[in-house]
């Protein structure tokens, strides 16, 4: 299985200003998922990451809010952009496993905007 | 689409006793099902998965889970819970090349 880093663990940020998560995974993979948990909430998947070309975002989800960079195979960032209390959430970065079976997580990031 | 309805909220059962967590899905075609479990103020953890074969999937920390196609439900269990079974589950389905997820149920085993 994949170990996948994801800093930083918890921050809380200023409204207006922006936010780079970091996802590190110890083995090359095609994809990686950032996914937003709201508070109480369910996994809502933002967007899919793909090495060498542009963020797949979901319904809902625009790059200008949530720009991705994924500059290798092991590697990727996702910016909260212009933060509301709104974007409090918990971010995870997320990688399949083999045949895009199952998924593994991140530990997540707690973002808290006051 | 593909979906996961998980009808409860919460699930109370006493340590010692059986614990179920209930899960139905809608899908087109071969379902890829899966078990999640979240500790507080910690990410997701795989628990099983169905993907094809035996309908009774064993998984990690004692948990099972039975695949019925006639019901269309995919319920995680656990013969005899603990106090650190105390989390939230979440059940999803794979939905072309993502997961898609159930709205999670907490579970609370009382000592």
């Amino acid at each position: 299985s994949a170990v996948i880093s994801q800093k930083p663990s918890r921050d809380i940020c200023q409204r207006g200003t922006s936010l780079t998560i970091q996802c590190q995974v110890d083995s090359q993979v095609t994809m990686m998922f950032w996914y937003r948990q709201q508070p109480g909430q369910s996994l809502t998947l933002i967007a899919t990451a793909n090495q060498g070309s542009e963020a797949t975002y979901e319904s809902g989800f625009v790059i200008d809010k949530f720009p991705i960079s994924r500059p290798n195979l092991t590697f990727s960032t996702l910016t909260v952009s212009n933060m509301s209390p709104e974007d409090s959430s918990i971010y995870l970065c997320s990688v399949p496993q083999g045949t895009y079976t199952e998924a593994f997580f991140g530990q997540g990031t707690r973002l808290t905007v006051v | 689409a593909q979906s996961v309805a998980q009808p409860e909220d919460q699930v109370n059962v006493a340590e010692g006793n059986p614990l179920t967590v209930k899960c139905t899905y809608s899908v087109s075609g071969n379902p890829y099902l899966f078990w999640y479990v979240q500790y507080p103020n910690r990410g997701l953890q795989f628990l099983l998965k169905y993907i094809t074969g035996d309908n009774l999937v064993k998984g990690s920390y004692g948990f099972e889970a039975e695949f019925n196609k006639s019901q269309t439900s995919f319920h995680l269990k656990k013969p005899s819970a603990l106090v650190s079974d105390s989390a939230l589950y979440f059940c999803a389905v794979r939905d072309e090349y993502k997961l898609s997820f159930g709205a999670g149920t907490t579970v609370t085993v009382r000592a």
